[in-house]
């Protein structure tokens, strides 16, 4: 039982243009989202998140936007760089129960020239 | 880096052998985490601790065991190897929940044969 959903195995899009990113949750408990970054043969790091009680936060170039009532967020990447390639979880958790993230299975960027 | 370090990096051990992934810390944070990141499945939960000697299971934690006896370690062991094992392990540490975010180590590529 998929709980955070990446329907998007992979994505490519050329330097300078928007990347999206998706995910989905079916779990209507969860109330904080994160977003995590991996390059091949290192631990996953921290982007950016978002609590429940928002709909958008903004980091830089990185914005993740979020949509309760439709159980989807988005991660969106403005102006994409090659530097971006990686593979991006999307994860969540339940702040009023144990400390525990759930992850989505992962979207693999490319970025071109 | 944040001071979290798995050990080995990489392991090949037979069928049937027990195996033991360490996970050591210089934060001082009180929770950590092993999750087990496979093609497909992105990265599933498989023990955690909120302190020490406290633990509970994570969503796919048959054939596993952990423990940790002081702050800074936290030791997953494979009682008895298995192919459907073989798999990238990551270690993650956390201040105060996932809400804060995780910090992860740089994994351990294990391979049962």
């Amino acid at each position: 039982d998929q709980q955070v959903k990446q329907n998007s195995p992979s994505l490519s899009v050329q330097e300078g243009r928007i990347s999206i990113l998706n995910c989905d949750y079916t779990n209507s408990m969860f109330d904080y989202f994160l977003w995590y970054k991996k390059y091949p043969a290192e631990g996953p790091t921290f982007l950016i998140s978002i609590s429940s009680i928002k709909d958008k936060n903004e980091d830089g170039r990185f914005t993740v936007f979020l949509n309760k009532s439709a159980k989807h967020l988005s991660l969106h990447i403005v102006p994409s760089q090659p530097g971006d390639s990686a593979v991006y979880f999307c994860a969540a958790s339940n702040t009023g129960t144990a400390s525990k993230l759930t992850f989505g299975t992962g979207t693999r960027l490319q970025v071109t020239l | 880096d944040a001071g979290i370090t798995q050990s080995p990096r990489h392991k090949v051990t037979e069928t049937g052998t027990p195996v033991t992934l360490r996970c050591h810390q210089t934060e001082n944070h009180r929770y950590m985490y092993w999750y087990r990141q496979d093609p497909g499945h992105g990265l599933r939960l498989i023990h955690y601790s909120y302190g020490v000697k406290d633990t509970d299971k994570g969503e796919v934690s048959d054939g596993y065991s952990v423990s940790r006896s002081k702050t800074e370690d936290f030791l997953l062991t494979l009682e008895s190897a298995t192919s459907s094992q073989t798999s990238v392990y990551f270690c993650a540490i956390s201040e105060a929940g996932p809400s804060y975010g995780y910090t992860f180590g740089s994994g351990t590529r294990l391979t049962v044969v």
